[in-house]
C-alpha cells in the first residue's frame, strides 16, 4: 500500500517570503497523481496544485509550484510572496492510477503560520 | 451552484446511539467517498463508492455503514459498535475513472459523544 509522509508537522513564514512544504511518499507504481490541498480554519479542503507522474514538468499555479522529484519520490510545495490567507493546513496526497477506487492517500498535514 | 452538502454541521451522540451523516451532491459525479479526520492526523477513508448500489470498505470502516441508492446521496452511518466516534467527517466526489481531477469535498460535519 502507499504511504505518503510529510515530516513538517508546523512550518512559520513571513508575509511576501517563500516557504517549502515538504511531501515524501512510497510506491512500486510508475504512474499516478499527487495533489497538494489546503485546510484553512473554515476546514474547507481546497485544491491548491495537482501533478501527473508522467510529467517531468514542474505544475506551477500562481504563486504556487511544486518540486516533482520522481526518483527520489518527493513532491514539495513552494509558496512565494505567501501572504495571511496562505495560512492553514496542507496535506499532500497520492492517487494510483491502477488500483481500483480513485482512492487518495493523505499525509498527516502541515499546518502553516504566516506572521506579519 | 454545482457542489456537496453535509449535514448536519454539528451531530452530538449518545452511547449505544446510531446516527447518520448525510452527504448530498449535485455535480453528476459516479464516486463519492467518506473521511475521517482526528486532530494532528490526516484524512484517513471509512467507505467510497464508484457507481449507485456498489460501495467498498476504506481503511477504517469498522462501526461504520453506508449506502448509494442514489447517485446523488452516499449518507454514512456510525453505529454503536464505532467506540471512539469523536472526530470531523468530510464527504468528497469526483468523476470515476478521471484520475487527475481532484475530488470535491463538503464542509464536513463535526461529531461528538454526549
Amino acid at each position: 500500500a502507499q504511504t505518503v509522509t510529510q515530516s513538517q508537522p508546523e512550518m512559520s513564514v513571513q508575509e511576501a517570503e517563500t516557504v517549502t512544504l515538504s511531501c515524501t511518499y512510497d510506491t512500486s507504481e510508475s504512474d499516478y497523481y499527487l495533489f497538494w490541498y489546503k485546510q484553512p480554519p473554515s476546514r474547507q479542503m481546497i485544491l491548491v496544485i495537482r501533478q501527473e507522474a508522467y510529467k517531468q514538468q514542474n505544475a506551477t499555479e500562481n504563486r504556487f509550484s511544486v518540486n516533482f522529484q520522481k526518483a527520489a519520490k518527493s513532491f514539495s510545495l513552494k509558496i512565494s510572496d505567501s501572504q495571511l490567507g496562505d495560512a492553514a493546513m496542507y496535506f499532500c496526497a497520492y492517487r494510483s492510477v491502477m488500483e481500483y477506487g480513485n482512492k487518495l492517500v493523505f499525509g498527516a498535514g502541515t499546518i502553516l503560520r504566516v506572521k506579519s | 451552484d454545482g457542489g456537496i452538502t453535509q449535514s448536519p454541521k454539528y451531530l452530538f451522540r449518545k452511547e449505544g446511539q446510531n446516527v447518520t451523516l448525510s452527504c448530498e451532491q449535485n455535480l453528476n459525479h459516479d464516486a463519492m467517498y467518506w473521511y475521517r479526520q482526528d486532530p494532528g492526523q490526516g484524512l484517513r477513508l471509512i467507505y467510497y463508492s464508484q457507481i449507485v448500489n456498489d460501495f467498498q470498505k476504506g481503511d477504517i470502516a469498522e462501526g461504520y455503514s453506508v449506502s448509494r441508492e442514489k447517485k446523488e446521496s452516499f449518507p454514512l452511518t456510525v453505529t454503536s459498535a464505532q467506540k471512539n466516534p469523536t472526530a470531523f467527517y468530510l464527504c468528497a466526489s469526483d468523476d470515476r475513472g478521471i484520475g487527475n481531477q481532484p475530488q470535491h469535498f463538503g464542509d464536513g460535519t463535526r461529531l461528538s459523544i454526549l
